[in-house]
């Protein structure tokens, strides 16, 4: 079974350009996450997707940041304009189930963004 | 809100010596709590998970965590430490009701040396 897959893994960009970065969940899982990790920190969660609707952004910085998932399988998250601090991983997970499930999230390798 | 906390940011241990990672959570009811590994430049791949069956949960690499609830803690052990242990491990807590989601605690980093 293919994980999640996440693109590009690496990005350097200067502050106040624009970033794009995606996300292709295990084949079937519904629930879909943004997950930022800064240095030194665990990861937090910016956006849940269940299916193609937003079930939680509450922290997601919504002057900068934007997500989408449309048509319920792959997501983009975008960052306009980036600032130092969004200097960061961003974890892309996939989960099966949606609410009263265990919890169980899988996770992409992440895409490491610097912003100079 | 429910919330873990990680106690040492850092631990350090020699190869052959046991391994214990602390974690104490914050929930008035009880809690499912996960452990997490991640490996340089990977994602996090799951240890092992609590959810209210057994309290000593058994995972991969040897690894197991005891869920107290007296002691709101849920710590990961190992008796014997691997260099390949070295890597960056994370408690989480599913919060209950609502969406399934995890938060996630601040990461220990494990260094094994010879």
């Amino acid at each position: 079974e293919a994980g999640v897959a996440q693109s590009p893994r690496y990005k350097i960009i200067e502050k106040r350009q624009s970033v794009a970065f995606w996300c292709n969940p295990i084949s079937g899982h519904a629930t879909l996450y943004w997950y930022q990790q800064i240095l030194g920190q665990g990861p937090k969660l910016l956006i849940q997707f269940q299916n193609n609707g937003v079930v939680d952004d509450s922290q997601l910085p919504k002057d900068r940041f934007s997500a989408e998932r449309l048509k319920g399988v792959d997501s983009t998250l975008k960052i306009q304009p980036a600032k130092l601090e969004d200097s960061a991983v961003y974890l892309c997970a996939s989960s099966s189930e949606t609410s009263g499930g265990t919890g169980e999230l899988f996770f992409g390798e992440g895409s490491r963004l610097t912003v100079l | 809100a429910q919330s873990v906390t990680q106690l040492g940011s850092h631990v350090s241990v020699s190869e052959g010596a046991l391994v214990l990672l602390r974690c104490n959570y914050s929930s008035s009811v009880p809690p499912y709590l996960f452990w997490y590994v991640q490996y340089p430049n990977q994602g996090l791949q799951l240890l092992l998970k609590y959810t209210s069956a057994a309290t000593l949960v058994k995972g991969i690499n040897g690894f197991e965590a005891e869920f107290k609830k007296s002691e709101t803690s849920f710590h990961l052990t190992k008796p014997s430490a691997h260099m390949s242990d070295a890597a960056e491990y994370f408690c989480a807590v599913r919060p209950s009701g609502g969406y399934n989601k995890l938060i996630f605690g601040a990461g220990t980093r494990l260094a094994v040396h010879p």
